[in-house]
């Protein structure tokens, strides 16, 4: 009931293609989804949060998708660039319980130039 | 605007002693959360505290392992007479009341010999 399942957990894109990390999770009280970058040897960074009431939200070349009836949600990297390669997480929480975040276990993100 | 301080950011400890980690909070962020991280793998929650308050310490080892959020002063993980097995890097997240959208500091990378 608190999981959130992230997939793949591995990715290779090409330069300039589009970068997808899909996510699920089953407790219909999550309200707040943000997504993690993490690069090695450094703290997970905040890149980009969506809530229930909006299906897709862009910050520049980063989209998260979210389809609340399937509950799922995902993360795709326009135009994929090598820095973008880095370990991304997805979390989801319950905004009303002030509780924790409950994270994804993380996709492995490699762009080849 | 300071981030999520955690130091030291690199702690070696010989087997049997005493490692402290600590963090100082966003300002104005009264919630604290610490993982644990092995290399290649995700974030393993620990605990979650609010100033002189354990939330949920669901994540905590029951023995040599303690965390405290003092009213004054940084969040403490204390764990006592560390073993191989502890070596990780520590990372220390903190949000304001109410919201859980979670901010990280740089991690302690604690090496035990």
């Amino acid at each position: 009931q608190q999981q959130v399942k992230q997939s793949p957990q591995s990715l290779i894109v090409q330069k300039g293609g589009i970068s997808i990390i899909n996510c699920a999770y089953e407790n219909t009280a999550f309200d707040y989804f943000p997504w993690y970058q993490q690069f090695p040897g450094k703290g997970p960074a905040l890149l980009i949060a969506i809530r229930p009431d909006v299906s897709e939200k862009k910050e520049g070349r980063f989209t998260i998708s979210f389809n609340k009836s399937a509950k799922q949600f995902s993360l795709h990297i326009m135009d994929s660039q090598p820095g973008d390669s880095a370990t991304y997480f997805c979390a989801a929480t319950d905004m009303d319980s002030n509780y924790q975040l409950i994270w994804g276990a993380g996709t492995k993100l490699i762009i080849k130039p | 605007n300071a981030g999520v301080m955690q130091n030291p950011r690199h702690l070696v400890r010989r087997r049997g002693q005493e490692a402290r980690l600590r963090c100082s909070p966003m300002k104005g962020h009264s919630h604290v959360y610490w993982y644990r991280q092995l290399p290649e793998e995700g974030l393993k929650f620990m605990v979650y505290l609010q100033k002189e308050n354990i939330i949920d310490e669901s994540g905590m080892p029951k023995e040599r392992f303690s965390a405290e959020f003092p009213k004054e002063g940084p969040s403490i993980l204390r764990i006592q007479q560390v073993v191989r097995g502890d070596s990780a890097a520590y990372f220390c997240a903190s949000s304001r009341e109410g919201v859980g959208e979670a901010f990280f500091g740089q991690g302690t990378r604690l090496t035990v010999v």
